[in-house]
């Protein structure tokens, strides 16, 4: 069965960077494209961001653009998500979720990581 | 950006009951529509997509609807492990938006 566990959240200061991972398995990682997630505490859902399957082509949310960077490592079956200039308004879980669309994405996600929390304050 | 509107914000319901939710798009977004259900502490679980399409393993007391800017989604008789939050979510166009949710809570 398809899992992914993201792991790399924790507390830090404004300005400062922080690298999520998530690790995929019970798919064929490489075929599929991935998005970052994220729900503020008690607050609704934002798309963060999207990689194709073979990480040619990236998408981001406004909130983000310029601050935070997705990668990806098929041999490793794992996504990254390089967040840089952290605020406070960052402080979410964020959740890894798996495109519903096998090479042809279609931006629905049909699977979803446990979520790492990540908080930003001083 | 594609604004997703919810309603209503929440719905208080008894096991049994037929419940619906709607979601209105800002602009048309044809059928690239999917509907999610989270309960507190889990990740959301995908139920509907391409507006009326029944993701595998998802019961089938849930039904979507509608296309371009009005959307609907059914729970036809309500079980006590429906009671969560819903959400929508369109993915017609980068950045991808969800509407701000849906909580369904026991009457």
């Amino acid at each position: 069965q398809v899992h992914l566990v993201e792991s790399g959240g924790g507390v830090v200061q404004p300005g400062g960077s922080l690298r999520l991972s998530c690790e995929g398995s019970g798919f064929t990682f490489r075929r599929y494209g991935m998005h970052w997630v994220r729900q503020a505490p008690g607050k609704g859902l934002e798309w963060v961001t999207f990689i194709r399957y073979d990480g040619t082509y990236k998408s981001y949310g406004e909130s983000v653009k310029g601050r935070f960077t997705i990668s990806r490592d098929n041999s490793k079956n794992t996504v990254y998500l390089q967040m840089n200039s952290l605020r406070a308004e960052d402080t979410a879980v964020y959740y890894c979720a798996k495109d519903h669309g096998d090479s042809q994405t279609d931006d629905y996600f049909d699977y979803w990581g446990q979520g790492t929390l990540v908080t930003v304050s001083s | 950006d594609i604004q997703m509107t919810q309603s209503p914000s929440s719905v208080s319901a008894s096991v049994g009951d037929r419940v619906t939710i709607t979601c209105r798009a800002s602009q048309g977004v044809s059928s690239w529509l999917a509907w999610y259900q989270q309960k507190p502490g889990k990740a959301p679980n995908l139920l509907i997509y391409a507006a009326s399409s029944l993701q595998s393993g998802v019961p089938s007391r849930f039904s979507g609807s509608g296309s371009e800017t009005d959307f609907t989604l059914t729970i036809s008789s309500l079980q006590p492990e429906d009671f969560a939050t819903y959400f929508c979510q369109q993915s017609k166009d980068f950045p991808l938006t969800f509407g701000g949710g849906t909580k369904v809570e026991i009457k």
